[in-house]
């Protein structure tokens, strides 16, 4: 089955631990990115890679890094320094067709609480 | 990437057809409309786009204005399974990868 894989569903830490979130994609897809979602509210963009070794800061990208050694992988890492890191998130894939990025599909989320 | 405005929610009877307006009048010649859904708790789910021509595929119809400054996404049968918030995008088909600005969408349910 192609897709995107996030793992764990659920995720518990204690404050001022670090955290990676997983992400897996084996659509061949050569863009990655990961999204935060509040309680009520709309995608905001954390990091996003378009290649192996590179990736740029998105909207929020504080207190969040970021690493993308294989294409099928982006893992994210929730540090200390993110302030307010329970939430919803969420990583995305798009292919890349004559130069232009297509539609993003989504995987299925990790819900993150921090105690 | 032009704003989009669409109801906060909308109900429909299971088996009728659910149309789901959405306003982008700001939307310029290379901007694409998109339109995604999500179920509670699940990450957004892909159903169609189009940048000028009315598209179909197996999940919905997309009709486009001729002025592109609106467009209505069809679901012609709708099921209990439809129930989810559903958003229209509107971005720039472009070389770079860049963000999916999600709004506030339309909540639909579909009931009995």
């Amino acid at each position: 089955d192609g897709g995107i894989t996030q793992s764990p569903k659920y995720l518990f830490r204690k404050e001022g631990q670090n955290v990676t979130l997983s992400c897996e994609q084996n659509l061949n897809h050569d863009a990655m990115y990961w999204y935060r979602q509040d309680p009520g509210q709309g995608l905001r963009l954390i990091y996003y890679s378009q290649i192996v070794n590179d990736f740029q800061k998105g909207d929020i990208a504080e207190g969040y890094s970021v690493s993308r050694e294989k294409k099928e992988s982006f893992p994210l890492t929730v540090t200390s320094a993110q302030k307010n890191p329970t939430a919803f998130y969420l990583c995305a894939s798009s292919s890349r067709t004559s130069g232009t990025y297509n539609e993003q599909f989504f995987g299925p989320g990790t819900r993150l609480t921090v105690l | 990437d032009a704003k989009t405005t669409q109801p906060p929610s909308m109900d429909c009877a299971e088996g009728r057809a659910a149309n789901l307006p959405c306003n982008h009048s700001t939307i310029s010649g290379n901007e694409y409309v998109y339109w995604y859904r999500q179920i509670h708790s699940q990450g957004p789910q892909y159903i169609i786009h189009g940048l000028k021509n009315n598209e179909t595929n197996e999940m919905a119809s997309l009709i486009i204005t001729e002025d592109r400054k609106s467009s209505t996404l069809i679901l012609p049968h709708a099921t209990l399974r439809d129930t989810a918030v559903y958003y229209c995008i509107v971005r720039a088909g472009t070389g770079t990868a860049s963000k999916l600005t999600f709004g506030t969408g339309t909540r639909l349910q579909v009931t009995l």
